[in-house]
């Protein structure tokens, strides 16, 4: 079975920094292109950054870059955002999730990992 | 970055009801577009992806069309599983965007 388990969500005060992290199983990570999607409380879903097979593309929306970065460890199966330089309207539920590469629709998707920035 | 608008943004239907669900690109993305659902407290899923392909696993009451800058999501008869909220997603260009989403509730 296909499965992505987001971690490392919590909170964290503005300007602070977290590491997500996204275990990947089922399924030949390093073949697939992988993805951060977030979803404000209350709110729609916003894409944040994609990383191609081998991290040769990488791409952030312009909301956080600067200061997020995205990584993945294929001997290892996961896929990591770094976060930094946190803001409020950064709290949001974040979402890792699958596609092919040169196909940009998601799936599957994690159940989804809550990070909260608050003083 | 390419806008999406969905249309409505909710509205409600009743069981057995036939809905469409409208989004619209700002600019043309041939049919670089994908559907999703997703209900309260769980992960978005998956429902159609090249603006008319059904995932697997998918219901067959869900349809998609649409090329250029309209596209639609038609559920043929609502069933009672269906009452979520449904978003589409350019993936023509970066940034990928969603739209706003669209909420279907139970009339």
């Amino acid at each position: 079975e296909v499965q992505l388990v987001e971690s490392g969500g919590g909170l964290v005060k503005p300007g602070g920094s977290l590491r997500l992290s996204c275990a990947a199983s089922g399924f030949t990570f390093s073949s697939y292109s992988m993805n951060w999607v977030r979803q404000a409380p209350g709110k729609g879903l916003e894409w944040v950054s994609s990383i191609s097979s081998s991290s040769s593309y990488i791409y952030y929306a312009d909301s956080v870059k600067g200061r997020f970065t995205i990584s993945r460890d294929n001997a290892k199966n996961s896929l990591y955002l770094q976060m930094n330089s946190l803001r409020a309207e950064d709290t949001a539920v974040y979402y890792c999730a699958r596609s092919n590469s040169g196909s940009y629709w998601f799936d599957p998707w994690g159940q989804g990992t809550l990070v909260t920035v608050s003083s | 970055a390419i806008r999406m608008t969905q249309s409505p943004s909710s509205f409600s239907a009743s069981t057995g009801d036939r809905v469409t669900i409208t989004c619209r690109a700002s600019q043309g993305i041939s049919s670089y577009l994908a559907w999703y659902q997703q209900k309260p407290g769980k992960a978005p899923k998956l429902l159609i992806y090249a603006a008319s392909t059904l995932q697997s696993g998918v219901p067959s009451r869900f349809s998609g069309s649409g090329s250029g800058t309209d596209f639609t999501l038609t559920i043929s008869c609502l069933q009672s599983e269906d009452f979520a909220t449904y978003y589409c997603q350019q993936y023509y260009s970066y940034p990928i965007t969603f739209g706003q989403g669209t909420r279907l509730e139970i009339k």
